[in-house]
């Protein structure tokens, strides 16, 4: 258990919809990573948060969005979904110099 | 900006023989580097980290990696392969500026391995 807690673990929704995933960091991290993970596409980075504030950001869509509330959990939210962004979103949290992941988020447009 | 090549997106190996990952880095400053191991339907998992000290570091299962800054790659090797390794392996690299808390981690493609029995 990496102590990294995301909901939900499946999700499975239509095209234009909007969906919101959750992740709960370990107790103690104040740093927030979202990925996701396709076959095509492997692991990309989307975005960085601590404490509240976002701090770097990667290859995120405008239609994704995220924040980080003070108590330190994050959402990511997809908009306008496309079948395309069928894939795995984990979270992680870093500490003691890694990261640690959670089991990730299953999302099936269909 | 950062970036990591893994070279061979599939590597098979027999139960008992060297198990070698090969990961090539880019990175604009001292990199902080990592492996990483996923299960099938499991989060990713540390394997190990190298963080500025030792070049040789090792890590979980038996597995070690050294850092070559000459030739900026960070192997990853296991002496003796189990069944119990057939996973996927990524390798990541970190730029990291404490001063802004800006971070971002940035994995490779990933290596699938095999291991036969």
């Amino acid at each position: 258990d990496s102590g990294v807690t995301q909901t939900p673990k499946h999700l499975i929704t239509a095209t234009g919809q909007r969906v919101t995933l959750r992740c709960s960091p370990r107790s103690g991290d104040l740093s927030v990573y979202w990925y996701q993970q396709s076959l095509d596409q492997g692991l990309q980075f989307l975005i960085q948060y601590y404490n509240g504030e976002e701090r770097a950001k990667g290859n995120i869509l405008e239609r994704f969005s995220a924040q980080q509330f003070p108590d330190l959990h994050s959402e990511l939210n997809l908009s306008s979904l496309e079948l395309g962004d069928s894939a795995l979103y984990f979270c992680a949290s870093r500490g003691d110099g890694e990261l640690f992941f959670g089991e990730g988020s299953r999302l099936t447009v269909l | 900006a950062q970036s990591v090549t893994q070279l061979g997106s599939h590597v098979s190996v027999s139960e008992g023989a060297l198990v070698l990952l090969r990961c090539n880095y880019s990175s604009s400053v001292p990199p902080y580097l990592f492996w990483y191991v996923q299960y099938p339907n499991q989060g990713l998992q540390l394997l190990l980290k190298y963080t500025s000290a030792a070049t040789l570091v090792k890590g979980i299962n038996g597995f070690e990696a050294e850092f070559k800054k000459s030739e900026t790659s960070f192997h990853l090797t296991k002496p003796s392969a189990h069944m119990s390794d057939a996973a996927e392996y990524f390798c990541a690299v970190s730029e990291s500026s404490w001063e802004t808390s800006y971070d971002k981690v940035i994995f490779g493609p990933g290596t699938s391995l095999s291991v036969i029995p």
